[in-house]
This record gives C-alpha cells, sequence and structure tokens, in this order.
C-alpha cells in the first residue's frame, strides 16, 4: 500500500518569513504529485502540479520541487503573508489512484 | 473559471436512511472521482470513474456505496443504509486526463449521521 507522508505537522512563522514543507512517499513509481491548500471547512484547491518528468514548478511565491528517486517533494514558501495560513496537503498519483498525506497546518503570525 | 460544484453543501440523515451527493465535474473532463475526508483525518480515496464505469476502487467503496452518471452532467455517490462512521465530508473531484492530469476539486459535501 502506498504511504504518503507530510512533515511537520503544524508549523508556526512570522509573516514574511521563507518556508518549506515536506511530502514523502514510499514508491519512485509515481506519476505526478500535487499541492493543495485547504482552508477550514473548505474545498481543496490546487497550487501546482508536478509531472514525474519535471523536478519543479513555480508559481508566485511558491515554488515545489520532485525527487522521485529519495521519494520526497517540498513546497516552498516565500515571503509568507498572514493568508497563507492554511492545511496544504500533497497527493502523489500512482496507478488510477491518488494518495494524500495527512496535510501540514501552517500558521502565519502577524 | 471553471469549477465542480458539489450539492448538498450539508445533510443530516438518520442511521440507516439513504443518501446521494451530487456533483458537477467540469465539463470537459473525462476522469471523476470521489474522496472522503473524516474530521482530523486523511483524505481518502473512494472511487474513480471513466467512460461510465469505475476504473478503481477502494476497499472503503462497499456494497453499500454506488456511483453513477446518470446524464451527460452529473456524477453522483449513493450511500445505502448509512452508519454513524459515515459521516464525513465528502468531495468531488474531476481530471482532463486522469492519473497524469491535475485534480480539481469541488467544495465538498458534509455528511452527518445521527
Amino acid at each position: 500500500k502506498q504511504e504518503v507522508t507530510q512533515i511537520p505537522a503544524a508549523l508556526s512563522v512570522p509573516e514574511g518569513e521563507n518556508l518549506v514543507l515536506n511530502c514523502s512517499f514510499t514508491d519512485s513509481a509515481i506519476y505526478n504529485l500535487q499541492w493543495f491548500r485547504q482552508d477550514p471547512g473548505k474545498g481543496l484547491t490546487s497550487l501546482l502540479l508536478i509531472q514525474s518528468s519535471q523536478r519543479e514548478q513555480t508559481s508566485g511565491r511558491l515554488n515545489a520541487s520532485l525527487d522521485k528517486s529519495s521519494g520526497r517533494s517540498t513546497l516552498y514558501i516565500a515571503a509568507s503573508q498572514p493568508g497563507d495560513s492554511a492545511t496544504y496537503l500533497c497527493a502523489a498519483a500512482f496507478g488510477n489512484q491518488f494518495y494524500f498525506g495527512t496535510g501540514t497546518s501552517l500558521t502565519v503570525i502577524p | 473559471e471553471p469549477e465542480v460544484t458539489q450539492t448538498p453543501s450539508h445533510q443530516v440523515t438518520q442511521m440507516g436512511q439513504e443518501v446521494i451527493l451530487r456533483c458537477v465535474p467540469i465539463s470537459n473532463h473525462l476522469y471523476f472521482y470521489w474522496y472522503r475526508q473524516i474530521l482530523g483525518q486523511k483524505v481518502e480515496f473512494l472511487v474513480s470513474f471513466y467512460n461510465n464505469e469505475i476504473s478503481e476502487k477502494s476497499e472503503i467503496f462497499d456494497d453499500q456505496f454506488s456511483v453513477e452518471r446518470p446524464d451527460g452532467s452529473n456524477f453522483t455517490l449513493k450511500i445505502r443504509s448509512t452508519k454513524l462512521e459515515d459521516s464525513a465530508m465528502y468531495f468531488c473531484a474531476s481530471s482532463p486526463t486522469g492519473r497524469v492530469g491535475e485534480l480539481f476539486f469541488g467544495e465538498g459535501s458534509r455528511l452527518t449521521v445521527l
């Protein structure tokens, strides 16, 4: 069974700080990896998608990387803002399923 | 911008009742999914659907669950004889190209079983 884990489970940083969220998976035969944002009681908003042939993707202040050989992905958030406070989930695609991590709850303190 | 829409946003039902959760995927997408998230837990895969049939299902998706695409736009999840442990947020998602494509999620339907 595929396992996707995220550390840390929770993170609190002052506004303006750069931060890294980690996602690890157990199988290098990954099709793609997607990062999502989830606000309390809401759905999942797609942030970035990295195909297995890619090493990174960037969108604004966000940069996601993928290292299949080590089973890792990172989400880098630059110059964090209070509006970035949310839970960040990674999902790895294996076969016809996407497997989700437990998420990192981020709080950016003004 | 196209989006996945789900109804109802919240449903409360008595144990043993049947519920139907509805989803309208993005119109040109071909792959459809249902996931659930029990409060405080991981988002869990239930079922994927392509070309009018189930392409994969998890061990959670037992005989009490069924999915249907009754017309060209709706995608439904039916839960027969609900149990207390079915209380969760149910998310519908769609993708243009399946496992190599980006997943787009709806806002979810919160199911509370009393």
